[in-house]
């Protein structure tokens, strides 16, 4: 059984450019959840995500960020405009059910974006 | 957000157990108790998660405290691989990890 994918592992961006981070949940999950782990800082929930619907996005930067899971495909965290601020670590976990708290979530092992 | 207090480090002797705490003092009667672990350049590992008995599985125990305001992580014997740090989430409804500093566990050979 595959474990959450995520691709590319490493992303390098000019600023100004557009970033795509995909996430594929592991067999049989449909609800996936973002995390970016910004150097030498703890790890942050962004967005948590259902097939083609978006649950919550409060952790979500207001400006340049998008997320989608639709109904075919993998997870797409869009980042427009890249600046510096935006390399991090960015990881995608996925659980079987959501709606709760009991679920574990499986992480990927993330896309590390390096912006020059 | 739900707040944790967990030791910012702690060292441990391979082949020993480890007993990791972590304070919840405003965990309310629904929220559960998860433990996430994250090793070096990797993404986070889900380790174990309970809501008020004490929980076992392959990779650890976890003992909750009868007021619930406190847990500990327990790992058996605690090898090099176990060098990680350690996540203790007090999760409220709603599915979203939020991650304290953690626990950094050295262990030494």
């Amino acid at each position: 059984n595959a474990g959450v994918m995520q691709n590319p592992r490493h992303l390098v961006r000019r600023r100004g450019q557009e970033a795509r981070l995909r996430c594929s949940p592991m067999k049989g999950h449909s609800h996936v959840y973002w995390y970016r782990q910004l150097p030498e800082e703890g790890l942050k929930f962004m967005v948590y995500l259902q097939k083609e619907n978006i649950i919550d996005e409060s952790g979500m930067p207001k400006e340049r960020f998008s997320a989608e899971f639709p109904k075919e495909g993998p997870s797409i965290l869009r980042i427009q405009q890249v600046v510096r601020g935006d390399s991090a670590a960015y990881f995608c976990a996925s659980s079987p059910r959501g709606g709760g708290n009991l679920y574990e979530q499986y992480f990927g092992p993330g896309t590390r974006l390096t912006v020059t | 957000d739900a707040k944790t207090t967990q030791p910012n480090s702690m060292e441990s002797n391979e082949e020993e157990p480890v007993h990791l705490p972590c304070n919840h003092s405003t965990i309310s009667g629904t929220d559960y108790i998860h433990w996430y672990r994250q090793l070096p350049s990797q993404g986070p590992e889900y380790v174990i998660h309970g809501l008020t008995s004490n929980v076992n599985n392959r990779m650890a125990s976890l003992a909750i405290a009868e007021d619930r305001k406190s847990s500990t992580l327990i790992l058996h014997r605690a090898t090099l691989r176990d060098a990680a740090v350690y996540y203790c989430i007090h999760m409220e409804y709603g599915n979203k990890l939020v991650f304290g500093a953690g626990t950094i566990l050295r262990v030494k050979s």
